[in-house]
């Protein structure tokens, strides 16, 4: 079945520590997103690309990067320059250019702080 | 820029009764879309509805409707006949079709389905 991977579930970072989360999609969509989600704040785009080797800062870009060399594949540091990086964290993807606006999203990686 | 408001943190409904979660927007762009989005206590986010700038007539899908007033900038969702796994949080947001493929998010709104 065709979807959104995100990996890990959870994950715990250490003070001054970069982590890396993982996206991966086998929808063959063209754009990429990463929002971040905390309570009360709703989801707040983090970065997103539309093609290969291309991606936007969103508007909460500070502390994090990401890369697009593949496709399928979209993943988010989040760098220690991130000083309060505890969020839920969702991945979503979409095909554009179809007129078909729905965004499929994974199913979230929780990042809490040690 | 574009801009969702949720002005509602959470809300409370009867089952079997309706309910109208409100979503205002701002943007300048004349050609946009207006979406909604559940997420229950699992987390996933299910797409509900989507309705357009230029159609004429107001999203349906099943129980949910989209209540689409363009000149007051609004897209409040109606859910007939609640039923308790509607219980969770609902997200409106926006993309600006002439502009790139952004999509932003409102606060939300949580919904209790009460029993």
């Amino acid at each position: 079945d065709g979807g959104i991977t995100q990996s890990p579930k959870y994950l715990f970072r250490k003070e001054g520590q970069n982590v890396t989360l993982s996206c991966e999609q086998n929808l063959n969509h063209d754009a990429m997103y990463w929002y971040r989600q905390d309570p009360g704040q709703g989801l707040r785009l983090i970065y997103y690309s539309q093609i290969v080797n291309d991606f936007q800062k969103g508007d909460i870009a500070e502390g994090y990067s990401v890369s697009r060399e593949k496709k399928e594949s979209f993943p988010l540091t989040v760098t220690s320059a991130q000083k309060n990086p505890t969020a839920f964290y969702l991945c979503a993807s979409i095909q554009t250019g179809t007129g078909n606006e729905k965004l499929f999203f994974g199913s979230g990686t929780q990042l809490s702080v040690l | 820029a574009q801009k969702i408001t949720q002005t509602q943190p959470g809300m409370f409904v009867q089952e079997k009764e309706a309910v109208t979660l409100d979503c205002t927007y701002d943007t300048s762009d004349p050609s946009y879309g207006l979406f909604w989005y559940k997420q229950p206590s699992s987390g996933e986010m299910i797409f509900l509805i989507y309705q357009g700038s230029y159609d004429q007539q107001n999203a349906t899908e099943g129980r949910y409707s989209l209540n689409f007033q363009k000149a007051r900038k609004s897209a409040n969702l109606v859910i007939s006949a609640s039923q308790l796994g509607d219980s969770a949080m609902y997200f409106c947001a926006m993309r600006e079709i002439s502009g790139t493929y952004k999509y932003i998010f409102g606060t939300g709104t949580r919904l209790k389905v009460l029993a």
